[in-house]
């Protein structure tokens, strides 16, 4: 079955690293990506990684995955007021029709305390 | 240019109202997708268009309609909907509906309110 799961909740300080982890369950998933959203908008890619790959980094961010363990985790390095959002893991499990549209995780609320 | 453009950003509808979401995107891309967002939970899934054609509809109710006039556009057309059925609806596309290139790219969303 698809079921992606994060901690629903992260409080860190203004400089300091942020790490979200997220865990999958499904090993088909060729690329598994991060989106950010912000109070009332829409869902902003901030990055991905193609599932052959163990670690990609963009930045301040720093994407780490452990595929025998389906753990992913997403590191923001000197995390900023503007970085305080909720952010959605989310896989992309293959499926018979051949498409393979996003299953999100629950999402986990970034609060960044200045 | 990654955009997705979603009209209206809000809506407010009755219960007995027909009315219709928009998106459209000029990526080029073949795939295109319905989300629902309720308050505080993750995004779930209702529609894809795979190159114009139906692909998955997730076991959506038919006062939901979605429609592909062509590969830029989707709508999604409402018709008797429930106080329940208000939320945020997605819009996103993707260059191709599988594997490679399938980075997802979602609009605003349109914010519905059905009184």
């Amino acid at each position: 079955g698809e079921d992606v799961e994060q901690s629903l909740f992260l409080s860190v300080r203004e400089g300091d690293s942020s790490v979200i982890n997220c865990t999958y369950t499904d090993s088909s998933s060729t690329y598994l990506y991060w989106y950010k959203q912000e109070p009332g908008a829409g869902l902003q890619l901030l990055t991905y990684i193609f599932s052959n790959m163990d670690m990609k980094q963009d930045q301040r961010l720093t994407v780490l995955l452990n595929k025998k363990d389906k753990h992913l985790s997403l590191r923001i390095a000197d995390t900023q007021t503007g970085d305080s959002a909720i952010y959605f893991c989310a896989e992309s499990p293959f499926r018979n029709s051949g498409n393979t549209p996003l299953v999100f995780g629950k999402g986990t609320r970034l609060s960044v305390i200045a | 240019d990654t955009e997705v453009t979603q009209t209206p950003k809000h809506l407010v509808m009755g219960m007995t109202n027909k009315k219709s979401l928009k998106c459209e995107q000029h990526m080029g891309h073949r795939a295109m997708y319905w989300y629902k967002q309720k308050a505080k939970k993750p995004p779930e899934l209702m529609f894809v268009y795979s190159y114009e054609k139906l692909s998955i509809n997730e076991s959506v109710p038919s006062r939901f309609s979605p429609e592909c006039p062509n590969s830029s556009l989707l709508n999604l057309h409402l018709h008797a909907l429930q106080p329940e059925d208000s939320a945020l609806y997605l819009c996103a596309s993707s260059q191709t509906p599988e594997g490679a290139g399938n980075t997802i790219y979602f609009g605003e969303g349109s914010w519905l309110t059905v009184v």
